[in-house]
């Protein structure tokens, strides 16, 4: 089982709608949780980090089940900008440091 | 707004040379990784770096990379002999409790 798994896509959505991505992830030892989003052929941007309360920037609301070991994130009212990869990353710290997982990512295209 | 940054941009080199990567991650930041994304793929952990040394490597990071933080501010990734399936971007990382990533170089081995 990969360690963290995403449904890959690609999504397309007209804009205005609103779009939901999951990720789960293997290792219950994972500390810290977080949705990048990648333009093509750039490098991961910080969209947000992923508290087990829930937490909300804008548009943008991210929620993590421990339990479940399951992450998602919900954009509202998509603009043709929010066209990118979304990619669900997970933290552990081994040998006394961080380690970044990436999910394999999740397109989404918003048509105009 | 501080960031991490890479230099090359982007490296085109013959298969069997040896290539230097080059990152200034950001200043206060103690934990410096890198990664590689060949294209169409996920982002693959290659190297963790702390207090100047190695921390953890992945199966990809074999006897042909090495990293180096020759002085305070720089962090090295090197690959010797470089192989055709090297081709790749190279993204740098340094973090505090969250992870920002350089730009990337993007390494082609012709």
């Amino acid at each position: 089982r990969k360690e963290v798994e995403q449904d890959p896509g690609p999504f397309n959505v007209p804009e205005g709608a609103t779009v939901a991505f999951n990720c789960t992830y293997s290792n219950s030892a994972s500390q810290s949780f977080f949705w990048y989003r990648q333009d093509c052929r750039k490098e991961p941007k910080l969209l947000m980090s992923v508290y087990s309360s829930g937490n909300e920037d804008g548009r943008f609301t991210a929620q993590l089940n421990r339990a479940s070991q399951y992450i998602s994130l919900l954009i509202r009212d998509s603009k043709l900008s929010d066209s990118a990869t979304y990619l669900c990353v997970v933290n552990k710290k081994t040998s006394g440091t961080y380690k970044y997982i990436f999910g394999t990512g999740t397109r989404l295209k918003v048509l105009a | 707004e501080p960031e991490v940054t890479q230099t090359p941009s982007h490296q085109v080199t013959q298969m069997g040379q040896e290539v230097i990567l080059r990152c200034v991650p950001i200043s206060n930041h103690l934990y410096f990784y890198w990664y590689r994304q060949i294209l169409g793929q996920k982002v693959e952990f290659l190297v963790s770096f702390y207090n100047n040394e190695i921390s953890e490597k992945s199966e990809i990071f074999d006897d042909q990379f090495s990293v180096e933080r020759p002085d305070g501010s720089n962090f090295t990734l090197k690959i010797r002999s470089t192989k055709l399936e090297d081709s790749a971007m190279y993204f740098c990382a340094s973090s505090a409790q969250e992870a920002f990533f350089g730009q990337g170089t993007r390494l082609t081995v012709v």
